[in-house]
């Protein structure tokens, strides 16, 4: 059985830094696409990053350059390490599956969200 | 940057007819994909590729797609189907960028 699940949120001040930890089971995380997929308190979803099987990264142009993704084999286990957090970073962070051989990078496994808070 | 437009309410009573639609320029060229949200819950897969239902997602859901827009049609809407709709695609341009749409609230009633 596929499962995804996120660790790592919390309260943080602006301008600090967080890791967040996504530990899958039921498949290997080397083996899809990857992504983090984000929603503020009452907003729609925000597809923030993803990381390609052959391990290429991207991101979306809010998070560029202060979030980082990347996974760890061994423990098959993704991650998003993330910098200068700023108040509009306030979201529930899900990470998110794409089924291996698809043509397209879309999710059909979410994990249950982590809530990341980022205020003074 | 890339956006997909949905409307931001849709009313059905049980049993009637849903369509939700999105709207976006890659849409041609791009698969659409949809994603059903209950109030604090992680989102769930209903139609792939415009119009593949995964295993497991009831019959009255259905997806089609033709030039710069997609839709989601729910058949005899039931209150159950009552939350979140989001389509998905990605960027066209190269960029490698996952696009959610503006999110549709469909309220059975």
């Amino acid at each position: 059985e596929v499962q995804l699940v996120e660790s790592g949120g919390g309260l943080i001040q602006p301008g600090g830094s967080l890791r967040l930890s996504c530990a899958a089971s039921g498949f290997t995380v080397s083996s899809n696409y990857m992504s983090w997929v984000r929603q503020a308190p009452g907003k729609g979803l925000e597809w923030v990053s993803v990381i390609y099987s052959g391990g290429s990264t991207y991101y979306a142009d809010s998070v560029k350059g202060r979030f980082t993704i990347s996974r760890d084999n061994s423990k098959n286990t993704l991650y998003l390490q993330m910098n200068s957090l700023r108040a509009e970073d306030t979201a529930v962070y899900y990470c998110a599956r794409t089924p291996s051989g698809s043509r397209d990078y879309y999710f059909d496994y979410w994990g249950q969200g982590t809530l990341v808070t980022v205020s003074s | 940057s890339y956006e997909l437009t949905q409307p931001p309410s849709v009313s059905v009573s049980p049993g009637q007819t849903a369509r939700i639609t999105c709207s976006g320029d890659a849409l041609p060229k791009k698969y659409a994909y949809w994603y059903q949200q209950k109030s604090g819950q992680a989102p769930v897969l209903v139609i792939y590729e415009d119009s593949k239902r995964p295993s497991g997602i009831p019959e009255r859901f259905s997806g089609s797609s033709s030039g710069t827009m997609a839709t989601l049609t729910i058949s005899g809407a039931q209150v159950e189907d009552e939350a979140d709709y989001y389509c998905y695609s990605t960027d066209s341009s190269g960029n490698h960028r996952g696009v959610f749409g503006t999110g549709t609230k469909v309220t059975v009633l």
